[in-house]
C-alpha cells in the first residue's frame, strides 16, 4: 500500500535536535492529519489540515511544528524534545466534503517510531 | 470530551474460532470505522460503516453499525494466525471538520 508515505520510518534524536517529520499522499485528498501513538494510549489527534489550512491544534507544545506546503504533502518540524515525546507519529489523509453529510474516511501511513533520548 | 470504549481490552484465542468485539460510546457517531494495526505500522482500514443499522463484511469481517448510533461490533469468522493485531475502532462525529475519534483498541493474538 503505498497511498501515504512517511520518512523516516525511524528516526533517534537528542533533545536539543532538531528534525522534520515527512509525509506524501497520493490519494488526491484534501485533508491530512498528524497523530501520535504512545504504548497502551489511544490515538492523540495533533494537528488537521483541510486545504491546506490549519484548522485543529489540540494543544500541541510549540516544540512540534506542522506546515502543509500542499494537498500532498505535510510536514513535522521537531526542536528540543522530551524523551516523554517518544512515541510513533502517523500521518493520515482523507477527502473531506464541504457540504453535506461526510462520508470521510482516514487513510494512515506507516509511520515513523521517534526515540527521544 | 467524547470518548470510545473498546472491549475486550485483550483477547486470545485458538485458529479457527470465531471472534467478536465492540466499541461504545456516549455520543453518536455519523460514521463508524474498523482499523487492523500491525506491530510497527500503521493503522489499515478494514470496514467503514455510514448508516445506523448498516451491516457490511468484507472477507471474514462484518461489522455493524448499531441502531442507537453509539456502537458497533466487529466479527471474525474462523480466525488465522495473521489475523493477530491491534483492532482500533473510530467514530467520526458529526462537526464541520470531519472529527474522528479513536478507541484504546482490542489486541488479539491467535494461537495456532
Amino acid at each position: 500500500e503505498t497511498g501515504v508515505t512517511q520518512t523516516p520510518r525511524h528516526l533517534v534524536m537528542g533533545m536539543t535536535n532538531k528534525k522534520s517529520l515527512k509525509c506524501e499522499q497520493h490519494l488526491g485528498h484534501n485533508a491530512m492529519y498528524w497523530y501520535k501513538q504512545s504504548a497502551k494510549k489511544p490515538l492523540e489527534l495533533m494537528f488537521v489540515y483541510n486545504f491546506k489550512e490549519q484548522t485543529e491544534n489540540n494543544s500541541v507544545p510549540s516544540r512540534f511544528s506542522p506546515e502543509c506546503p500542499n494537498s500532498s504533502h505535510l510536514f513535522l518540524h521537531l526542536h528540543t524534545l522530551q524523551p516523554e515525546d517518544s512515541a510513533l507519529y502517523l500521518c493520515a489523509s482523507s477527502q473531506v466534503r464541504l457540504a453535506g453529510p461526510s462520508t470521510d474516511t482516514q487513510y494512515f501511513g506507516p509511520g515513523t517510531r521517534l526515540t527521544v533520548l | 470530551g467524547q470518548q470510545l470504549n473498546q472491549s475486550p481490552q485483550s483477547m486470545f484465542i485458538q485458529e479457527g474460532e470465531d471472534v467478536s468485539m465492540n466499541c461504545t460510546s456516549s455520543s453518536i457517531f455519523n460514521t463508524w470505522l474498523w482499523y487492523k494495526q500491525d506491530p510497527g505500522e500503521g493503522p489499515v482500514l478494514l470496514i467503514a460503516l455510514y448508516k445506523a443499522g448498516e451491516l457490511t463484511s468484507n472477507g471474514r469481517l462484518t461489522a455493524q453499525f448499531g441502531i442507537t448510533r453509539k456502537d458497533s461490533f466487529l466479527n471474525i469468522s474462523a480466525s488465522i494466525p495473521s489475523d493477530v493485531g491491534i483492532y482500533f475502532c473510530a467514530g467520526q462525529l458529526k462537526t464541520s471538520y470531519d472529527k474522528v475519534i479513536f478507541g484504546p483498541g482490542t489486541s488479539l493474538s491467535v494461537i495456532p
